[in-house]
């Protein structure tokens, strides 16, 4: 059973455009969440950790909104770039276990 | 200057055989980890060390065995390698301890893909 997903699993969109990522998952006990992008080839970089008593946090052009009632977090892209192509991972870690689970991803791509 | 570092890169090597992944952290950091990302783009958690001690081992083959020798490292070996065990293997490291821990994440390696013949 697949305990976070991620929708959509591909995303294509001209430069500019304000997008939105979701990722659900089916435990209420998490500690916090986070956002990782993934580039090809590449290891993960953390873009936002939202603490569990947080609704949202917010660093440039992302903005993530966590809502533990409904198990979900979306990921919103302001004013795309080229440079956001990617894939974007949420991952929640579950009572302070040290353990991240994640998503499978959203592969972005933002035209030029 | 590389944060987490893994060693190495990329590694082709025959089923059966037995092969080490590397993985060092220049961040000060207490917690290591291993993950493993398969062909569906999964990354699972495989083991975890705080402080050289073992604090997360999930339902992973006895064929691998992580090893610690300092805080700083911590190695992945995997005995009579298997095709299914083909995928990139990251290594992250934290902060770690009680203090602050809301706000931790981790850190990637840049991943070791691994091709089992």
């Amino acid at each position: 059973k697949q305990e976070v997903t991620q929708i959509p699993a591909a995303l294509s969109v001209p430069e500019g455009e304000n997008l939105v990522l979701n990722c659900s998952f089916t435990d209420s006990a998490i500690y916090n969440l986070q956002w990782f992008r993934q580039d090809p080839g590449k290891g993960l970089t953390s873009l936002l950790l939202i603490q569990s008593s947080q609704r949202e946090q917010t660093s440039g052009r992302l903005n993530a909104s966590l809502d533990k009632s409904s198990g979900r977090s979306t990921l919103y892209i302001a004013a795309s770039q080229p440079g956001d192509s990617a894939t974007y991972l949420c991952a929640f870690e579950r009572d302070s276990s040290y353990k991240l689970i994640f998503g499978s991803g959203t592969r972005l791509l933002v035209r030029p | 200057d590389t944060a987490v570092s893994q060693t190495p890169k990329y590694l082709v090597t025959q089923m059966g055989n037995d092969k080490s992944i590397k993985c060092e952290q220049n961040l000060g950091h207490d917690t290591m980890y291993w993950y493993k990302q398969d062909s569906k783009k999964f990354l699972k958690i495989m083991f975890s060390y705080n402080n050289k001690e073992l604090i997360i081992n999930e339902t992973v083959p006895n064929r691998f065995s992580p090893k610690s020798p300092d805080k700083a490292h911590l190695n992945l070996h995997i005995n009579s390698l298997e095709l299914g065990d083909s995928a990139v293997y990251f290594c992250a490291s934290s902060k770690g301890g009680n203090i602050g821990r809301l706000q931790e994440t981790q850190y990637f390696g840049p991943g070791t893909r691994l091709l089992v013949l």
